[in-house]
């Protein structure tokens, strides 16, 4: 299994302002990925976290909106950018250890833009 | 592109009866992984099963089983004598053999009345 932290666990922003997202893992990774999910909607991959390189990113999410850093193979940070109300989700951090294992999960960040 | 898809929005069950949560997926790899998750209110994605589409055997984790029919692309959940804790959302989900990101259902409520 891996072991994940992931802070902060729930913040209330203020619109036009960023939060940065912290997910720590207790052994190094390959991959990490952040997940958006909405009030009472299913998760979607925002993008990929690649060690060493820039992110990856799904349709709909772009760089500007949702920089990612990822320095080292065990950790990752999401900022959330300029901050609107259509932003409140949660935001999850998960790891896979290789292709064969599930994925784990960080206990996931509850955002409320104001 | 792979979709997933619960059909359920919502399920209850009394007590110490059985419920199954039901999940089609499409895609053209013959290889892939199968998972059901578990999010109770905590927030925490929790995996429940796994299954590999290259194996016939459905999977079982002591209450928890599936049924996966490869042909009909589907991976229905049984939970039996179900308890107050498995109350929760659940989420069907997807990843090809690659690894990398999941492809979530739009999850099911499941509710576990006393």
């Amino acid at each position: 299994s891996a072991v994940i932290s992931q802070k902060p666990s729930r913040d209330i922003c203020q619109r036009g302002t960023s939060l940065t997202i912290q997910c720590q893992v207790d052994s190094q990774v390959t991959m990490m990925f952040w997940y958006r999910q909405q009030p009472g909607q299913s998760l979607t991959l925002i993008a990929t976290a690649n060690q060493g390189s820039e992110a990856t990113y799904e349709s709909g999410f772009v760089i500007d909106k949702f920089p990612i850093s990822r320095p080292n193979l065990t950790f990752s940070t999401l900022t959330v950018s300029n901050m609107s109300p259509e932003d409140s989700s949660i935001y999850l951090c998960s790891v896979d250890r290789d292709r064969n294992t599930e994925a784990f999960f960080g206990q996931g960040t509850r955002l409320t833009v104001v | 592109a792979q979709t997933v898809t619960q059909s359920q929005p919502e399920m209850s069950v009394q007590e110490a009866e059985t419920v199954t949560l039901s999940c089609t997926y499409d895609t053209s790899e013959s290889n892939y992984y199968l998972f059901w998750y578990k999010q109770p209110p905590s927030r925490q994605m929790i995996l429940v099963i796994r299954q590999e589409a290259y194996k016939q055997q459905n999977a079982t984790e002591n209450r928890f089983s599936v049924n996966f029919q490869k042909a009909a692309k589907s991976f229905s959940l049984k939970i039996s004598d179900s308890q107050l804790g498995d109350t929760a959302m659940y989420f069907c989900a997807f990843r090809n053999d690659q690894g990398g990101k999941l492809i979530f259902g739009q999850g099911t409520e499941l509710s576990v009345k006393p």
